[in-house]
């Protein structure tokens, strides 16, 4: 059984860049979610996905956006980059819609914009 | 605003005592509670969940859950150096919704 798989580890980007962060479910796995987690801080949600559609979104601005494709996977992109999305990216998927089971996280993107 | 609090620490112990950490959270809905380890540069590991009021065991730790208090916490017991890391508390409601994390615990177990 695969885990959670995230490309690419690192990126550096240039504020106002955008850029596009992917991850592969677990094996099983429906529902994806896309978390951001600043040094210091605990995750934060970004948004969800179930089934391929979003489900679920946090209080990112609109530039954040997303999609899932029939095989689960995901994709995370961001426009506009601004020096405050560097962070870590985590995405973490889940069996079943409600995700009651526990999150299995991926090995995240760490993003610094420069 | 959904909350979940948590001390951030440093907590530390000695190796082979008990370590014990503790989360609190605002939302009376959540119904799911979880424990994740993060190692410095890695991302969450989860280590504990728990669903029902009271103390579920899996191993060295244990995971206490007293809804009516709104608290949750996380027991390791022979606490190891390899155990130094940071704990996150994640909770989220029942049906389809996102884990709202607290900013995290740092353990240190000196040896």
């Amino acid at each position: 059984e695969t885990g959670v798989t995230q490309s690419p580890t690192h990126l550096i980007k240039t504020r106002g860049q955008q850029v596009t962060l992917r991850c592969s479910s677990q094996s099983g796995h429906n529902t994806v979610s896309w978390y951001q987690q600043a040094l210091g801080q605990g995750p934060q949600f970004i948004f969800q996905y179930y089934r391929e559609e979003e489900n679920g979104r946090g209080n990112f601005p609109p530039r954040f956006s997303g999609l899932q494709f029939p095989n689960y996977s995901s994709e995370l992109n961001v426009n506009a980059l601004e020096l405050d999305d560097s962070a870590l990216y985590l995405c973490a998927s889940s069996s079943g819609g409600q995700g009651t089971y526990g999150y299995t996280f991926g090995s995240g993107t760490r993003l610094t914009v420069v | 605003q959904k909350e979940v609090e948590q001390n951030s620490g440093p907590l530390s112990v000695p190796e082979g005592a008990i370590a014990s950490l503790n989360c609190t959270y605002s939302d009376r809905g959540s119904q799911s509670f979880f424990w994740y380890r993060q190692y410095s540069g890695k991302s969450p590991e989860l280590i504990m969940s728990i669903y029902s009021n009271g103390d579920k065991e899996d191993g060295r730790f244990t995971a206490q859950l007293n809804k009516a208090s709104q608290y949750v916490s996380l027991l390791i017991r022979d606490s190891q150096p390899s155990d130094s890391a940071t704990y996150l508390c994640a909770v989220n409601n029942e049906g389809n919704t996102p884990l709202v994390f607290g900013k995290g615990t740092r353990l240190s177990v000196i040896a």
